[in-house]
């Protein structure tokens, strides 16, 4: 089945650019998502990104993805204390509504 | 407008009880998606509703996980004969449709299960 892989942890100073990275399995994916979740919250979504794209940039985020490779990253330039959380990448199935998270990656900011 | 909502936002059951969980999700929203979240995991898929009806039910992971979505918007996840290794956040989230930049899913707040 599909599979989606996260690195477990991230440390980053303050100020510094903070890259999450994520790879899939799924060669028909149509959209990759990012997630936030902060202690005993829910999810809530940052971005997406289309298949058919290779970058998209929203504020301090930016999205790549090399469909070839099946890898997405997740940039966060100027990363402030209020970033530490975990981030999930999420590949929509191929088979209607579902998403595939990964294991999260835990970002730790430090001041 | 209001966003995912999700009660209780914590349940605390014996090993052995039934317990419902429900999920109300954003307004005009037809799709509805299930989710468990094991402390330290990423979501994993239970169920998707479109309209009243279950889409998939793939995820659900024995007979005794049920899911009802009588009017197609109020959603109750039920769970039967509870065992310890039911504990996990629950998490539900709606989207617009099911497939496309439409599915995109809002998630709720969760709702802690610990069985004891």
């Amino acid at each position: 089945g599909e599979d989606v892989e996260q690195s477990l942890f991230l440390s980053v100073r303050e100020g510094d650019s903070s890259v999450i990275n994520c790879t899939y399995t799924d060669s028909s994916s149509t959209y990759l998502y990012w997630y936030k979740q902060e202690p005993g919250a829910g999810l809530q979504l940052l971005t997406y990104i289309f298949s058919n794209m290779d970058m998209k940039q929203d504020q301090r985020l930016t999205v790549l993805l090399n469909k070839k490779d099946k890898h997405l990253s997740l940039r966060i330039a100027d990363t402030q204390t209020g970033d530490s959380a975990i981030y999930f990448c999420a590949d929509s199935s191929n088979q209607g509504g579902k998403l595939i998270f990964g294991q999260g990656t835990e970002l730790s900011v430090k001041p | 407008g209001a966003g995912v909502s999700q009660t209780p936002s914590n349940k605390v059951t014996e090993k052995g009880k039934y317990v419902e969980l429900r999920c109300d999700p954003i307004s005009g929203h037809t799709a509805l998606y299930w989710y468990r979240q094991s402390l330290g995991q990423g979501p994993e898929f239970l169920i998707y509703f479109q309209g009243t009806g279950a889409a998939d039910d793939s995820g659900l992971p024995n007979d005794r996980f049920f899911a009802v979505r009588p009017e197609g918007s109020v959603s109750t996840l039920k769970i039967q004969r509870t065992e310890r290794g039911d504990s996990a956040m629950y998490l539900c989230a709606s989207s617009l449709l099911a497939g496309g930049v439409t599915d995109t899913q809002y998630f709720g707040p969760g709702t802690r299960l610990t069985v004891l």
